[in-house]
């Protein structure tokens, strides 16, 4: 199991350029989040899916666009990026709540973008 | 709302003593909490969770509602023990998102 993957692992964009971030996981988890990180604020979320086809807004949600269109994949897309949008962005996912005492989210490795 | 909160944004403490990272949390209900880490140039991975009351590379944690805390604690500390420490909370059996605390760097001392 190759759990969390996140493509690219870095990434250089110029301010107004466009693109998306790809989350991927083989377990089969219904619930998939991303997150950014940045210093001194800790983790925020970004947007999250509680299923293939659902999307729901995080704490930080402006400027940024999901789509959950597979169950194994969370897309975050960047219109026009800017230099706030400097971070670290990272996935996780997890099983559904269900009274799941096991609850936890596991993260991918996380993708570090710079804009210029 | 809920509410995680870490005093402190590092933590400096010598290889031995013992190490105390807060955390307090603004919630009404019944939360869930949890302690993440994060090592240099990793994911950030499960620590702990309140609920299973389990001691993880001798790390523990316990909930007190009447202080809304949750401080890790750990007797001796460790070099390796360097690293970000999240806090985090889920709101209840229904609510199918955490929130994480702004972190604490700890910086184990030689």
């Amino acid at each position: 199991n190759a759990g969390v993957t996140q493509t690219p692992k870095f990434r250089v964009l110029k301010t107004g350029q466009s693109m998306t971030l790809l989350c991927a996981q083989d377990m089969n988890h219904e619930y998939m989040y991303w997150y950014r990180q940045d210093p001194g604020m800790g983790l925020r979320l970004i947007h999250y899916s509680v299923g293939e086809g659902t999307t729901a807004k995080g704490e930080v949600p402006d400027g940024y666009n999901v789509s959950r269109l597979k169950k194994q994949n969370f897309l975050l897309g960047l219109e026009s990026a800017a230099p706030s949008q400097t971070s670290v962005y990272f996935c996780a996912s997890s099983y559904s709540l269900a009274g799941n005492r096991g609850w936890e989210q596991f993260f991918g490795p996380g993708t570090r973008l710079t804009v210029l | 709302a809920q509410r995680v909160t870490q005093p402190e944004k590092l933590l400096s403490v010598f290889k031995g003593a013992p190490v105390e990272l807060k955390c307090n949390y603004s919630y009404s209900g019944s939360p869930e909490l949890f302690w993440y880490v994060q090592y240099s140039r990793q994911r950030l991975q499960l620590l702990l969770r309140h609920i299973s009351r389990e001691s993880i590379k001798g790390f523990t944690a316990d909930l007190n509602k009447g202080e809304t805390s949750f401080h890790l604690k750990k007797p001796f500390a460790q070099e390796e023990d360097s690293a970000m420490y999240y806090c985090a909370l889920r709101g209840g059996d229904r609510d199918d998102k955490i929130i994480f605390g702004k972190g604490t760097r700890l910086h184990i001392l030689p």
